[in-house]
């Protein structure tokens, strides 16, 4: 069974820091991997999508990771600002090809202040 | 297009009344998921449909949950009997091909549903 897990759980910065949020999941065997961001009582907004014959995607000033064969994806935010205060997942999907099923780690709670 | 429509937005029932929660998905999008988020259990799939038929619901919690898809453009999550334990935010998402593929899902807005 596909376990995604997220660490840390919340991260509060200064306006300005570069971080780094990390993202581990169990099986190896995956095709892709999401990064998404939820805003409080919103939805989610997918950031980002790794294919797995790729190591890395940029949108901006996010940058996501992928390291397939020890099951790790960072999200790297540059010069972070207020705006960027949201949860942050990651997730991906389980079952093979066929299958549209998503699994999520539990987030990341980030805060940017001024 | 408006994204994925969900409704109603916030939902307050008794214990034992039956809800229903609906979704509208973006047009031309083959898959439609539904989601339950809590901040214990984190979010977790309860079903999703391929152009209208159920895939998987391993994810139903019990009998008391159904849902359906009666076309493309609609769809009706219900719970009957409520408990209080149901108690959470429904999403409801939908992707134009199959997200172990290139396509990413669209979020709507939620549905926070509250059982006294």
């Amino acid at each position: 069974k596909q376990e995604v897990t997220q660490i840390p759980a919340a991260l509060s910065v200064p306006e300005g820091e570069n971080l780094v949020l990390n993202c581990s999941f169990t099986d190896s065997a995956i095709y892709n991997l999401q990064w998404f961001r939820q805003d409080p009582g919103k939805g989610l907004t997918s950031l980002l999508l790794i294919q797995s014959s790729q190591r890395e995607q940029t949108s901006g000033r996010l940058n996501a990771s992928l390291d397939k064969s020890s099951g790790r994806s960072t999200l790297y935010i540059a010069a972070s600002q207020p705006g960027d205060s949201a949860t942050y997942l990651c997730a991906v999907p389980t079952g093979g090809t066929s299958y549209g099923k998503l699994t999520f780690g539990q987030g990341t709670i980030l805060t940017v202040h001024p | 297009d408006a994204g994925v429509i969900q409704s109603p937005r916030h939902e307050v029932t008794e214990m034992g009344q039956e809800v229903t929660l609906r979704c509208k998905p973006i047009s031309g999008h083959d898959y439609l998921f539904w989601y339950r988020q809590t901040m214990m259990r984190g979010l977790e799939l309860l079903i999703y449909f391929n152009n209208n038929v159920p895939i998987d619901d391993s994810g139903m919690p019990e009998d008391r949950f159904s849902a359906k898809m009666p076309n493309a453009s609609f769809s009706t999550l219900k719970i009957q009997p409520s408990e209080p334990r149901d108690s959470a935010v429904y999403f409801c998402a939908s992707s134009l091909t199959n997200p172990a593929n290139t396509d990413t899902q669209y979020f709507g807005p939620g549905t926070r549903l509250t059982v006294l």
